[in-house]
């Protein structure tokens, strides 16, 4: 039982290129969601999933797409970098209904830098 | 806009005192208010949570305070301890978002 998998773990982009953040969860969970975590503003809701083909946006889900075709996976797309998107993206599941109870699993996070 | 401000947001505490973090909020059909500690290099990890229909909630030396009239909620952990040196997010979410909205985080020390 592998939990909530990001990958890669660190990257370095040149503005305007563009990439995909991986995650991966194998505890069945229907909802998904991905942050982004700055110093002194704490995690803020990029998009998020509350199961397969149904997305939706958060606080800040502008530059970047999600997708989810499958109960396990949820990328996160950057479609031109730009140097404020430079954080750590953490990916996170919960069980539907059940969240309350047993709280969301969290990735270990992605490190972006772009220059 | 902040949904959920949270203070202070830095403390250093002496080993077997108190830890208080406080959380205020802005909406109030918030139905779910946990905490999330998080070390250096992970993830956050749930650490406890409460619902609007209890004032108090208490697991092992983490207690959670409830305000729902004055739409605040704090985190007490008592004889803290230097592995409680952590990170210490607040955050809340409404029925049907299905995602959490945090507060900016405070950095506890605890010192030997």
């Amino acid at each position: 039982n592998a939990g909530v998998t990001q990958t890669p773990k660190f990257q370095v982009l040149k503005t305007g290129q563009s990439m995909t953040l991986q995650c991966a969860q194998d505890m069945n969970h229907e909802y998904m969601s991905w942050y982004r975590q700055d110093p002194g503003m704490g995690l803020r809701l990029i998009h998020y999933s509350v199961g397969a083909g149904i997305t939706d946006q958060g606080e800040v889900p502008n530059g970047y797409n999600v997708s989810r075709s499958t109960t396990e996976d949820f990328p996160l797309r950057l479609l031109s970098a730009a140097p404020s998107q430079t954080s750590v993206y953490f990916c996170a599941s919960s069980h539907g209904d059940r969240s309350w109870v047993s709280g969301y699993t969290f990735g270990s996070g992605t490190r972006l830098t772009v220059v | 806009q902040q949904q959920v401000k949270q203070s202070p947001q830095s403390l250093i505490v002496q080993k077997g005192g108190i830890s208080i973090i406080n959380c205020a909020y802005e909406n109030t059909a918030f139905d779910y208010f946990p905490w999330y500690q998080q070390f250096p290099g992970k993830g956050p990890a749930l650490l406890i949570a409460i619902r609007p229909d209890v004032s108090e909630k208490k697991e092992g030396r983490f207690t959670i305070s409830f305000n729902k009239s004055a739409k605040q909620f704090s985190l007490h952990i008592m004889d803290s301890q230097p592995g409680d040196s952590a990170t210490y997010f607040c955050a809340a979410s409404i029925p049907g978002r299905r995602a959490l909205t945090f507060g900016s985080g405070t950095r506890l020390q605890v010192q030997p």
